[in-house]
């Protein structure tokens, strides 16, 4: 079975400037979460899917983040302009829906300079 | 709210030695607790759980965990450490009517040959 998959893996850019990224989960799991890992600290929650609805945005920042799953499979995540405290690592993980353990794939690794 | 502690940043032991990584977390209600592990440049992988049941739990790798509520703990243990067990673990919570993870800040697992 694959494993849930993100894209880009590393993303360079400049302050000010647009970013997204993509991730594709577990096939079959209709539960979709996009984490911040910031260095030396524990994931945190920005966003949660139940198939194509949003359903816990509190934690994201809507001023200059944006996140969609028009199909209820992939989804994207965008940053607006981007700051350089966005710079971290930005987790996808899964879950078919109704169960406990969450799936996470390898991340995206943004620095903004 | 929901937290974990874990209260060493970085614990390291000799191969073939017993490794332990402590966690203790506070929720209002029954929790579901989880361990992670992380190695560079990759994402969290699903080691084990606790939802229900016996309190120690058994997961991959030779790795296993007890719950003990009265002192809120659910620590991580290995009988005997590999050089490859050497990576950052993090200890997680939720509560059963929702699926926010809450997660401590990762303790680096250092094992010597």
């Amino acid at each position: 079975e694959a494993g849930v998959v993100q894209s880009p893996r590393y993303k360079i850019i400049e302050k000010k400037q647009p970013v997204a990224f993509w991730c594709n989960p577990i096939s079959g799991h209709n539960t979709l979460y996009w984490y911040l890992q910031n260095l030396g600290q524990g994931p945190e929650l920005l966003i949660r899917y139940e198939n194509e609805e949003a359903v816990d945005d509190s934690q994201l920042p809507k001023d200059r983040f944006s996140a969609e799953r028009l199909k209820g499979v992939d989804s994207t995540l965008k940053i607006q302009p981007a700051e350089l405290g966005d710079s971290a690592v930005y987790l996808c993980a899964s879950s078919p829906m109704g169960q406990e353990t969450q799936y996470f794939g390898p991340g995206t690794r943004l620095l903004v300079l | 709210a929901q937290s974990v502690a874990q209260p060493e940043d970085q614990v390291n032991v000799a191969e073939g030695n017993p490794l332990t990584v402590k966690c203790t977390y506070s929720v209002s209600g029954n929790p579901y607790l989880f361990w992670y592990v992380q190695y560079p440049n990759r994402g969290l992988q699903f080691l084990l759980k606790y939802i229900t049941g016996d309190n120690l739990v058994k997961g991959s790798y030779g790795f296993e965990a007890e719950f003990n509520k009265s002192q809120t703990s659910f620590h991580l243990k290995k009988p005997s450490a590999l050089v490859s067990d050497s990576a950052l673990y993090f200890c997680a919570v939720r509560v059963f009517n929702d699926y926010k993870l809450s997660f401590g800040a990762g303790t680096t697992v250092t094992v010597r040959a």
